[in-house]
């Protein structure tokens, strides 16, 4: 099993540019969640999913979307990127219990 | 909305010393989980979930340890070794059984000095 795969690893974007962070599991995990990360400030949720077709915001869901389309893969768009989203994302899977296994990260700078 | 505290924010120890770190909620957990994170790397989950008032577990040389009012933590190593650096991170789940997601504490950034 290849667990949790994010690509890209790493990726620069321009203010106002879109893209989507790729996010796929292969454990037939239910849930699926986003975060990010910024020193000082640990992983804070962005959105999540709780099974196929269901998706919901975290605690800081603004400039992002997500959809959930097959139990695999959980993508995170950004809409426009602004510097505030300079951070490193992980994406997260889980089954019932709750405890997750997390992806690699993905590191984005926009400038 | 929930918050998770978690002190120290770095803690400086020599090789051998004991370390400790500290988690409190501001609400009442169903469980509490445990992450690590070496510099670089992704959050890696510790195989282990405190469930119980007032549970302790043991991995080794950690000792984890589940308040009685199930809104408090504490992860303890014994002998630090130069592989313990990184950041010890608790997480609780937002609701439930975390399918919406766990709340994170900021972390404490664990530094071994040789």
């Amino acid at each position: 099993n290849a667990g949790v795969t994010q690509t890209p690893k790493f990726q620069v974007l321009k203010t106002g540019q879109s893209m989507t962070l790729q996010c796929a599991q292969d454990m037939n995990h239910e849930y699926m969640s986003w975060y990010r990360q910024d020193p000082g400030m640990g992983l804070r949720l962005i959105h999540y999913s709780v099974g196929a077709g269901i998706t919901d915001q975290g605690e800081v869901p603004n400039g992002y979307n997500v959809s959930r389309s097959t139990t695999e893969d959980f993508p995170l768009r950004l809409l426009s990127a602004a510097p505030s989203q300079t951070s490193v994302y992980f994406c997260a899977s889980s089954y019932s219990r709750g405890d997750y296994t997390f992806g690699s990260g993905t590191r984005l700078t926009v400038v | 909305g929930q918050q998770v505290m978690q002190i120290p924010q770095y803690q400086h120890v020599q090789e051998g010393e004991d370390f400790t770190t500290y988690c409190n909620s501001s609400t009442t957990l169903s469980n509490i989980q445990w992450y690590k994170q070496r510099p670089g790397g992704h959050p890696v989950f510790f195989l282990i979930q405190l469930v119980k008032s007032g549970e302790v577990k043991k991995q080794k040389r950690l000792t984890f340890q589940f308040g009685e009012a199930k809104k408090n933590s504490s992860l303890h190593i014994t002998a630090t070794q130069t592989t313990d650096v990184g950041t010890y991170f608790c997480a609780g789940p937002r609701s439930g059984g975390g399918a919406d997601g766990l709340t994170f504490g900021k972390g404490t950034h664990l530094i071994i000095q040789p």
